[in-house]
């Protein structure tokens, strides 16, 4: 069945680099996503990588995607305080198939 | 532009209460999802949509309805509410493109 798996915490210092790892089960997986939740807050739409894609950049966001692994992350470049948050990763097969989310990494930010 | 919203945001059940939680778009999206997530496990699926009319069950559906008479509209039913439905649940809208937006939640307690 279809799975989402990443690790529960993170803790990276403040001006570091925070790379959340992802793994899913499902190749035929089209949509690749990435969330983020702050405390008591909905989730907001980071970024996403259609699987025709091994790389996307967006600012200080980069995601890499390893098909033949089924192997996702996520890149924050010089990691804020204002990022520490819950980060999801999520797959959809396609447009109108459900999202399947992991159970989030906490990314915590060391002084 | 207000997205996705969510009615109530805060609620206090009695068991064996029912009640409706409301989800509403403007985005014009087909495509609508609940969710409800509860500590440490992520995002479950409850019921999706994709159009006015059809609804279609989750991984989690039971103990709960939905209806989906327009293309805004997604509300999520409780008939009998139990303490395990105690959670936070999520409702989302999604693009053609694949893009999911979510609302701020409704956090509910069945007590």
């Amino acid at each position: 069945g279809e799975d989402v798996e990443q690790s529960l915490f993170l803790s990276v210092r403040e001006g570091d680099s925070s790379v959340i790892n992802c793994t899913y089960t499902d190749s035929s997986s089209t949509y690749l996503y990435w969330y983020k939740q702050e405390p008591g807050a909905g989730l907001q739409l980071l970024t996403y990588i259609f699987s025709n894609m091994d790389m996307k950049q967006d600012q200080r966001l980069t995601v890499l995607l390893n098909k033949k692994d089924k192997h996702l992350s996520l890149r924050i470049a010089d990691t804020q305080t204002g990022d520490s948050a819950i980060y999801f990763c999520a797959e959809s097969k396609n447009r109108d198939d459900k999202i399947i989310f992991g159970k989030g990494t906490r990314l915590h930010i060391l002084p | 532009n207000a997205g996705v919203t969510q009615t109530p945001k805060f609620r206090i059940l009695k068991i064996g209460q029912s009640m409706t939680l409301q989800c509403t778009q403007d985005m014009n999206h087909n495509y609508m999802y609940w969710y409800r997530q509860d500590p440490g496990m992520g995002l479950k699926l409850i019921y999706y949509s994709v159009g006015a009319g059809i609804t279609d069950k989750g991984e989690v559906p039971n103990g709960y309805n939905v209806s989906r008479s327009t293309t805004e509209d997604f509300p999520l039913r409780l008939e009998l509410a139990a303490p395990s439905q105690t959670s936070v649940y999520f409702c989302a809208s999604r693009t053609r493109l694949g893009e999911a937006f979510f609302g701020q939640g409704t956090r509910l307690t069945v007590v």
